[in-house]
């Protein structure tokens, strides 16, 4: 079966300092990958989505950016964060399938900026 | 514009009572799919239905029904006589066969189950 692991699940840094959030699939090949933060009470925001090894796409300009050196690894990045970087990062996998197959969520990482 | 439109930003229901998820949808492609996923407290989002564009069948799974409308453009969420357990945050997506990478989130309803 597939799993998606991602990690850590909280973390605390201060305005300025670097970020990675990594994420890996387990159990299927050539996902779909996709990272996106949730604000405090607020929707799902995309912001980054790979259909293959070193193709990303960005939705929404910001100081962030995403990697994919593996197959079924994501990387989530930023050389420095700032406070409006705070929220709930989750990472997500789907089959390759012309939208048919649902995405299956981590549990998500819980970042605050001090 | 909001491809996905959930109106009800937080809704309170005392338990065993019966509610209904709102969702309407946009789109122009023919083949589209539609999805329902719980975010409970602990942060995960849990998948819980999907539907195709050419199946208008409702789906009846417990005590959770779903009415695919697409005359009105809508995919609403029952659950029958809620319990505490129920108590999430819901959210409706639209995936496009045309654009089949991006999945297009609705805000969210924010379910309070009162014991």
């Amino acid at each position: 079966s597939q799993t998606i692991h991602q990690w850590p699940a909280t973390l605390v840094q201060p305005v300025g300092s670097p970020l990675s959030l990594e994420c890996t699939v387990e159990g299927t090949s050539n996902p779909n990958l996709y990272w996106y933060r949730q604000a405090a009470g607020r929707g799902l925001q995309l912001l980054f989505y790979s259909v293959g090894i070193g193709q990303i796409s960005s939705e929404v300009p910001q100081n962030l950016s995403a990697s994919r050196p593996q197959d079924r690894q994501f990387i989530l990045s930023s050389k420095k964060l700032l406070l409006s970087d705070s929220g709930f990062y989750l990472c997500a996998w789907s089959v390759m399938d012309r939208g048919y197959q649902p995405q299956h969520f981590g549990d998500g990482t819980r970042l605050s900026i001090l | 514009a909001q491809k996905v439109t959930q109106a009800q930003t937080e809704i309170s229901v005392v338990e065993k009572e019966d509610v209904t998820l709102d969702c309407v949808y946009e789109t122009r492609d023919t083949t589209y799919y539609l999805f329902w996923y719980k975010q409970p407290p602990s942060g995960e989002l849990v998948f819980l239905i999907r539907r195709n564009s050419f199946d208008e069948q409702n789906e009846i799974s417990g005590r959770y029904s779903w009415n695919f409308q697409k005359s009105t453009s809508s995919f609403n969420f029952t659950i029958t006589a809620s319990q505490v357990v129920d108590s999430a945050v819901y959210f409706c997506a639209l995936s496009e066969a045309n654009t089949g990478n991006q999945f297009y989130f609705g805000t969210g309803t924010s379910l309070t189950v009162i014991p």
